[in-house]
């Protein structure tokens, strides 16, 4: 199995700013993804992470407000830019395999 | 495109209870299928593997099927104990796709 490390856990924002988050994976995987996670509500998927070109993002999500980078097999990161209120949410990660999915413990991101 | 449903939406049960969490999907041409637990502000927690060529596989009190062709798994739950109170997802393998998962809630 594969142990997926996300930073920050939580982070309180002011808005207008950007945010980064960081994805790091312990072993070679062949996706990554990024959810967003709106309180009381389930997983919505952004993007799936592409390594070394362009995200591939979901509809409602754009590349201006969600930049994505993979720069390798076991990496990548995540921007909430130019914060509103609305962003506040918990964002995973997650990688898989051939054979089965991991998750991160998320980032709690409040803006403020 | 993949869609998820789940149902039920919420379950309130007894404890010692067996339950049935139900899980459909569109696209059937996935590889394998996880169902994963996440307990509120927590990240996801996987229960169970099923690979496209098995038709069940079980972890202690849990027990999952898959039936590939007609895009149908469920989650059954022997015994149930307020610890099982938690949100339980289905993932489809392929890009993992999530539906609104059922809220489980196991009375003492």
């Amino acid at each position: 199995s594969a142990v997926i490390s996300q930073k920050p856990s939580r982070d309180i924002c002011q808005r207008g700013t950007s945010l980064t988050i960081q994805c790091q994976v312990d072993s070679q995987v062949t996706m990554m993804f990024w959810y967003r996670q709106q309180p009381g509500q389930s997983l919505t998927l952004i993007a799936t992470a592409n390594q070394g070109s362009e995200a591939t993002y979901e509809s409602g999500f754009v590349i201006d407000k969600f930049p994505i980078s993979r720069p390798n097999l076991t990496f990548s990161t995540l921007t909430v830019s130019n914060m509103s209120p609305e962003d506040s949410s918990i964002y995973l990660c997650s990688a898989s395999t051939d054979r089965e999915a991991f998750f991160g413990q998320g980032t709690r991101l409040t803006v403020v | 495109k993949q869609e998820v449903t789940q149902i039920p939406a919420a379950l309130s049960v007894p404890e010692g209870e067996n339950l049935v969490l139900n899980c459909s999907f569109t696209d059937s041409a996935i590889y394998n299928l996880q169902w994963f637990r996440q307990d509120p502000g927590k990240g996801l927690t996987s229960l169970l593997l099923i690979q496209s060529s098995q038709r069940e596989q079980t972890s202690g009190r849990l027990n999952a099927s898959l039936d590939k062709s007609s895009g149908r798994s469920t989650l059954y739950i022997a015994a149930s104990q307020p610890g099982d109170s938690a949100t339980y997802l289905c993932a489809p393998l392929g890009k993992l796709i999530f539906g609104t998962g059922t809220l489980l809630a196991v009375q003492p």
